[in-house]
């Protein structure tokens, strides 16, 4: 049984480019969360999705960024017109349903030069 | 607002050198506090999950304990592959996301 996938691994923008990072979840998963990490600092929660539907996007920042679920294939987040400040490691993570575990993909580092 | 704190920021060990690492926390009607893993570059690893005060959970050298203001992870005879950032995160009732405590590094020397 395969973990969360997440694509690409790393990903290189210059700035005013947009950037779109991929998650499959586990078999069986309908719920998926973004997370962002900045240097030095904790995972900060983004957004959290289930199929076709955004359930709580509070912790995405409301210009620039948004994110998918599709009925079909993975859940994107894109961010438009990357500025430096968008450098992060993304995780993704999934769970079979609400208030259970979580389990983390290895994540999206963004680079913008 | 939740608030989570690890501590030690880090913390180097001995091979065989037992050790506990802190979470404390402030929420609003605790509905699970998670211990993860994260190794460098990599994604977080979940460990435990801890419901109830007193509760307490093993896996390998690993011991997770819970009370009502506060969480351990014992680490008991600790390996060098030990070595890692170890995350604390609770979620509240009625709620779904995990707020993560900053982390405390684990370095284990053979």
């Amino acid at each position: 049984n395969a973990g969360v996938m997440q694509n690409p691994r790393h990903l290189v923008r210059r700035r005013g480019q947009e950037a779109r990072l991929r998650c499959s979840p586990m078999k069986g998963h309908s719920h998926v969360y973004w997370y962002r990490q900045l240097p030095e600092e904790g995972l900060k929660f983004m957004v959290y999705l289930q199929k076709e539907n955004i359930i709580d996007e509070s912790g995405m920042p409301k210009e620039r960024f948004s994110a998918e679920f599709p009925k079909e294939g993975p859940s994107i987040l894109r961010i438009q017109q990357v500025v430096r400040g968008d450098s992060a490691a993304y995780f993704c993570a999934s769970s079979p349903g609400q208030g259970v575990e979580a389990f983390f993909g290895q994540g999206t580092r963004l680079t913008v030069v | 607002e939740d608030q989570v704190t690890q501590s030690p920021e880090a913390l180097r060990l001995q091979e065989g050198e037992s050790s506990s690492l802190n979470c404390s926390y402030t929420v609003s009607g605790l509905r699970g506090l998670f211990w993860y893993r994260q190794d460098p570059g990599k994604g977080p690893e979940f460990l435990f999950t801890l419901y109830s005060a007193g509760e307490e959970k093993e896996k390998e050298r690993l011991k997770a304990t819970l009370t009502k203001k506060e969480s351990f992870l014992h680490i008991t005879a600790p390996k060098p592959e030990d070595s890692a950032t170890y995350l604390c995160a609770v979620r509240r009732s009625n709620d779904y996301k995990l707020s993560f405590g900053a982390g405390t590094t684990v370095t284990v020397r053979a």
